[in-house]
């Protein structure tokens, strides 16, 4: 059972460069969801889903564009990138949300950096 | 968007000492509570998850309350190790959107 997996690592981009970050679970989780994590701010919702073909903006949208074609994954596109957008990204899912019962599950994060 | 605050914003204690935190949220509209445990290089992991007011859960020597009626939590550590070392999370939702404290980190001296 592989939980969360995010793809990749580590990432460079060139300003104005589009890129898909990946992330895909195992566990059969209805939601998911991405957060971006920046010092001093705590993890911030950009996306999420609560299901297949089911998206939402969170906290922090804009630059970010998110799908989710099959229960399994939810790929995070940016569009075109900016050096605000450095950050860490983490991806997360959990059973259901909603009353909020069960915990996330989170991948082991993606350190992008826009120069 | 809730404002999910957490104190101290870190903490340094003698191997075997006891601590406590604490994470503060809107006590309106409240669905859940979710502490989590982060340790440097890695991701946050699920420590305790509650939902009734009174709440009180334990693993081992860390353990948790909820008040929300005040709109509060703490989380005990008792008799805290070195491996203990790690960022601890809050965060609380409204319906479907989660949103975290920034954290208090918490260093354990052998």
């Amino acid at each position: 059972n592989a939980g969360v997996t995010q793809t990749p690592k580590f990432q460079v981009l060139k300003t104005g460069q589009s890129m898909t970050l990946q992330c895909a679970q195992d566990m059969n989780h209805e939601y998911m969801s991405w957060y971006r994590q920046d010092p001093g701010m705590g993890l911030r919702l950009i996306h999420y889903s609560v299901g297949a073909g089911i998206t939402d903006q969170g906290e922090v949208p804009n630059g970010y564009n998110v799908s989710r074609s099959t229960t399994e994954d939810f790929p995070l596109r940016l569009l075109s990138a900016a050096p605000s957008q450095t950050s860490v990204y983490f991806c997360a899912s959990s059973p259901v949300v909603g009353t909020g019962n069960y915990g996330y599950t989170f991948g082991s994060g993606t350190r992008l950096t826009v120069v | 968007i809730l404002n999910v605050e957490q104190s101290p914003q870190s903490l340094h204690v003698q191997e075997g000492d006891s601590t406590n935190f604490t994470c503060s949220f809107p006590s309106s509209n409240f669905y859940a509570l979710h502490w989590y445990r982060w340790e440097t290089a890695k991701s946050p992991e699920a420590l305790f998850v509650m939902t009734l007011n009174g709440n009180e859960k334990k693993k081992g020597r860390i353990s948790a309350t909820l008040n929300t009626k005040e709109g509060y939590s703490y989380l005990y550590i008792k008799g805290s190790q070195p491996e203990d070392s790690a960022t601890y999370l809050c965060a609380t939702n409204t319906g479907n959107q989660f949103y975290f404290g920034t954290g208090t980190s918490l260093t354990v001296i052998p």
